[in-house]
C-alpha cells in the first residue's frame, strides 16, 4: 500500500539551529501538507502546498518557516532558526485532489523534533 | 468559533462493548469531507473513516462507522465491540474545499481508555 514517509523520525537540535524535515508524499497525489502536534495538544495545520507553490498558511507559519519541493519527490520544512516552542511532532500528508469531498488525506509516520 | 468540537476529552469503555465518540463541526461550505483519525501512544496518525459531505449512506469501516447527522453537523465515530488495542486519542476533522484549496482543521481530541 502507498505510503507517505517521512525523515527523520527524530531529530534534537540546539535553539536558534536551522532543521529541515523531510517528506516522500504519495507519488500521484497533488496536495501535500504541513501540520504540527505539540505534545498533549491537538494537530495544527501549518501550511498545504499545491502546484509548487503554498496555497494557504496558518498564522503559525511565520517567516521562520519555508517548504519546497526540490526535486518532484521530496517535500520539506524548513524551520530556519528554532525556538523552544518549535518542539513538537510535526506530520506531512498528502491528498490525491480531484472532487474536494472525496478521498482520504494520507499522513506520514511524523517526525519529532525537540529543541533544546 | 471553533470548526470542529470534540466535547469528551476521555472517555472509558469496557472491552467488547460499543462507544460512540462525539463530533459537531460548523461549515458554510456544501463540500466538506469528515475524517476520523486514531493517534496511539507512538504517534502515528492512522486514518479511520470518512464521510463526505455529498454522502447519502453513513460511512462504515470494519467495527468504526461515522454517525453522520447533517442537519445538527455531527458526526460521531461508533466503534463497535471494542477491544484493548483501540485504547488511543481519537481526532475528528474536517476538510473544507475553501478558495479552491482543502484545508484540513482538527478538533481537540478524545483519549479512549478500553478497560478489559
Amino acid at each position: 500500500e502507498p505510503e507517505v514517509t517521512q525523515t527523520p523520525s527524530h531529530q534534537v537540535t540546539q535553539m536558534g539551529q536551522e532543521v529541515i524535515l523531510r517528506c516522500v508524499p504519495i507519488s500521484n497525489h497533488l496536495y501535500f501538507y504541513w501540520y504540527r502536534q505539540i505534545l498533549g495538544q491537538k494537530v495544527e495545520f501549518l501550511v498545504s502546498f499545491y502546484n509548487n507553490e503554498i496555497s494557504e498558511k496558518s498564522e503559525i507559519f511565520d517567516d521562520q518557516f519555508s517548504v519546497e519541493r526540490p526535486d518532484g519527490s521530496n517535500f520539506t520544512l524548513k524551520i530556519r532558526s528554532t525556538k523552544l516552542e518549535d518542539s513538537a511532532m510535526y506530520f506531512c500528508a498528502s491528498h490525491e485532489g480531484g472532487r474536494p469531498n472525496t478521498g482520504e488525506l494520507f499522513f506520514g509516520e511524523g517526525s519529532r523534533l525537540t529543541v533544546l | 468559533a471553533q470548526k470542529i468540537t470534540q466535547t469528551q476529552p476521555g472517555m472509558f469503555v469496557q472491552e467488547k462493548e460499543a462507544v460512540t465518540l462525539d463530533c459537531t463541526y460548523d461549515t458554510s461550505d456544501p463540500s466538506y469531507g469528515l475524517f476520523w483519525y486514531k493517534q496511539p501512544s507512538s504517534g502515528e496518525m492512522i486514518f479511520l473513516i470518512y464521510q463526505g459531505s455529498y454522502d447519502q449512506q453513513n460511512a462504515t469501516e470494519g467495527r468504526y462507522s461515522l454517525n453522520f447527522q447533517k442537519a445538527r453537523k455531527s458526526a460521531n465515530l461508533v466503534i463497535s465491540a471494542s477491544q484493548l488495542g483501540d485504547s488511543a486519542m481519537y481526532f475528528c476533522a474536517m476538510r473544507e474545499a475553501s478558495g479552491g484549496y482543502q484545508k484540513v482543521t482538527f478538533g481537540t481530541g478524545t483519549k479512549l481508555q478500553v478497560i478489559p
